[in-house]
């Protein structure tokens, strides 16, 4: 199985202001993605990283908010740009391993005021 | 959209019992995944099951899958007070060409009072 870190943990930022998470996955994975998950709801795939080309975002996710970078295999940085309070969730990115599995990291907790 | 979709959505046993908890998806799938969720951290991998598996087992996991009813149940046997946690049914669906993603079902919460 894969093991996937990320960074920082939990952050609380005031409004306007942009956060840089990174996740570390400790093997080559072929994919990776980044989720939300709002307070209390399920996830939802914000989009994936490619590795050396622009990421692939879902609807309702545009790159100018949530730019994605993913240089390598086993590295990627999502940016929540301009933030709101609507912004507070839980983010957390994710690497398909063998046999299609995909593990999570253990996510990190935005509070924006 | 959300595909899987779980019931019931809330379960509450007594340590010992079995807990059983269904998840239905809408499209053709490739496979079915479980995740355990504790109280905002980060989802635990369970089980996954593939579109052409009918059951997996795991420990006190088991998983079936019916395709012609587009639903999976999760059964956790036995269970202990540190089964207590949210959890998720997510599908890979078949689309041709396209890379795999997950969609998440809203979850279960579940609560083994000891």
């Amino acid at each position: 199985s894969a093991v996937i870190s990320q960074k920082p943990s939990r952050d609380i930022c005031q409004r306007g202001t942009s956060l840089t998470i990174q996740c570390q996955v400790d093997s080559q994975v072929t994919m990776m993605f980044w989720y939300r998950q709002q307070p209390g709801q399920s996830l939802t795939l914000i989009a994936t990283a490619n590795q050396g080309s622009e990421a692939t975002y879902e609807s309702g996710f545009v790159i100018d908010k949530f730019p994605i970078s993913r240089p390598n295999l086993t590295f990627s940085t999502l940016t929540v740009s301009n933030m709101s309070p609507e912004d507070s969730s839980i983010y957390l990115c994710s690497g398909e391993g063998a046999q299609e599995t995909q593990y999570f990291g253990p996510g990190t907790r935005l509070l924006v005021l | 959209s959300q595909q899987g979709e779980e019931d019931p959505q809330a379960l509450s046993i007594q340590e010992g019992e079995n807990a059983t908890m269904n998840c239905s998806y809408k499209t053709s799938i490739n496979n079915l995944q479980w995740y355990r969720q504790n109280s905002g951290r980060g989802l635990v991998h369970l089980i996954l099951i593939r579109s052409n598996e009918r059951e997996k087992h795991s420990g006190r996991l088991r998983v079936t899958l019916d395709t012609s009813k587009k639903s999976s149940s999760l059964l956790i046997t036995a269970s202990r007070a540190a089964d207590t946690a949210s959890y998720f049914c997510a599908t890979d669906e078949k689309e041709t060409g396209a890379n795999s993603k997950l969609t998440f079902g809203k979850g279960i919460t579940l609560s083994v009072r000891p």
